[in-house]
């Protein structure tokens, strides 16, 4: 399966600092680019998206950044608090169906 | 609107048992996937159903199998488990037809096989 590769593993961030989260991807075909955030015991949840015709989507908090001819692109919370601790997942889309391919996760922990 | 459900929450099986997980999609929703999340593995797709059709399946042996009913509802069973099949399992839905780009996802079934 096409790869996405993400990093940090994990990631202690102070509240109020940023959180930043990186994903870089083999596969030109990908058409979409979602972050999903999942807390313990729960589903995933679609935090914030983006497709490649776009360099930068912002969302409250939450800043994707994306760089096409890199094939990278990352997650920014500014003003990260406690309550944003959880796992965060970056993703890419096949243009030819639905299938999401995952990047391993991070895991954030936002001390108080 | 009710979100993604997933029957049952939680399963014990032994190796080589049958297992069979049930997801409702959100109302409205045809599309529905299927994703295996380990602590090893991460997130993988298993396969993703729309109007009763398999549409994408991922790189799993064929003891995964899958199918969607009439009303969006999807099954997937898993036969002869194996200890390594031990995950949570997440359905995931969305509003049509592969263009929409939001998948919501339902809350997982945890699986341990013993």
């Amino acid at each position: 399966q096409q790869q996405v590769k993400q990093s940090p593993q994990s990631l202690i961030v102070q509240k109020g600092g940023i959180s930043i989260i990186n994903c870089a991807y083999e596969n030109t075909a990908f058409d979409y680019f979602p972050w999903y955030q999942q807390f313990p015991g729960k589903g995933p949840a679609l935090l914030i998206a983006i497709r490649p015709d776009v360099s930068e989507k912002k969302e409250g908090r939450f800043t994707i950044s994306f760089n096409k001819s890199a094939k990278q692109f990352s997650l920014h919370i500014m003003d990260s608090q406690p309550g944003d601790s959880a796992t965060y997942f970056c993703a890419a889309r096949w243009v030819a169906g639905t299938a999401l391919i995952f990047g391993k996760g991070t895991t954030l922990s936002v001390s108080s | 609107k009710a979100g993604v459900t997933q029957t049952p929450r939680y399963l014990i099986k032994t190796r080589g048992q049958q297992v069979t997980l049930s997801c409702s999609p959100i109302s409205g929703h045809r599309s529905v996937s299927w994703y295996q999340q380990t602590p090893g593995q991460g997130l993988q797709f298993l396969f993703e159903y729309f109007s009763e059709t398999q549409r994408n399946k991922g790189n799993f042996p064929g003891r995964f199998s899958g199918r969607q009913f009439s009303n969006s509802r999807s099954e997937m069973n898993v036969s002869t488990l194996e200890l390594g099949d031990s995950a949570l399992y997440l359905c995931a839905s969305s509003w049509e037809d592969g263009t929409a780009d939001t998948q919501y996802f339902g809350p997982g079934t945890r699986l341990t096989v013993l």
